[in-house]
């Protein structure tokens, strides 16, 4: 059975860090590139950042909107995936999810891990 | 990055009958390898997104057969045959063939 489990979020007062842990199982995580996405309450599903797989050189990207504040990291012997969040702001309070993506489609996607943000 | 627009975004429906939900991108959606890279994803109240279609009409496995896709270019279409209680939810189309992958703003299909 593939799982993706999120674990590592909760309230943080602006300004604050968090760090995000995403496990995988069930599937072979390293020849996936990796994903976080996110949803703010009651909003749509927006692009965090992405950590691509070996093959394409661990590259990594970013939103515009998390550049320069948030880092994604992989570890593909411990089958996970990381958001460091720092510098935190009221807008970045949402679920984020981990995604798994093979080749132009997220395949599989967490359970989710609610950041708030908030004084 | 590639626009995405749904319509409608509230689909109000009856047990038993038809629904059908419309996704247009702002540019070809055919990669260089000819696939179209147009996804479809049901998320559940208080549920994470689920993968029902990708590549435009190719249903995932566990996916009931009354969901189909079709669509080419810019224009796909997502239906379901008789809806059931269970497909209460926001649906969501998504391109993969540019980076960023992009969202339609979803489809909130209630009975």
């Amino acid at each position: 059975e593939v799982r993706l489990v999120e674990s590592g979020g909760g309230l943080v007062q602006p300004g604050g860090s968090l760090r995000l842990s995403c496990r995988a199982s069930g599937f072979t995580f390293s020849d996936y590139n990796m994903d976080w996405v996110r949803q703010a309450p009651g909003k749509g599903l927006e692009w965090v950042g992405r950590n691509w797989r070996k093959v394409d050189s661990y590259t990594i990207e970013y939103a515009a909107s998390v550049k320069g504040r948030f880092s994604i990291s992989r570890d593909d012997s411990k089958s996970s995936l990381y958001l460091q969040m720092n510098s935190l702001r009221t807008e970045d309070t949402a679920v984020y999810y981990c995604a798994g993506d093979y080749f132009g489609s997220y395949e599989f996607w967490g359970q989710g891990t609610l950041v708030t943000v908030s004084s | 990055d590639i626009l995405m627009a749904q319509s409608p975004l509230s689909l109000p429906v009856t047990l038993g009958q038809p629904a059908s939900i419309s996704c247009r991108s702002s540019q070809s959606l055919v990669f260089r390898d000819g696939n179209t890279y147009l996804n479809w994803y049901q998320q559940r109240p208080g549920q994470s997104p689920r993968r029902l279609i990708y590549k435009v009409s190719n249903r995932d496995s566990g996916v009931p057969d009354r969901f189909s896709g079709s669509g080419s270019g810019t224009d796909f279409t997502l239906k379901i045959s008789r809806v059931e209680a269970e497909d209460v939810g926001v649906y969501y189309c998504m391109q993969g063939v540019q980076r960023p992958y992009t969202f339609g703003q979803g489809t909130k299909l209630e009975i």
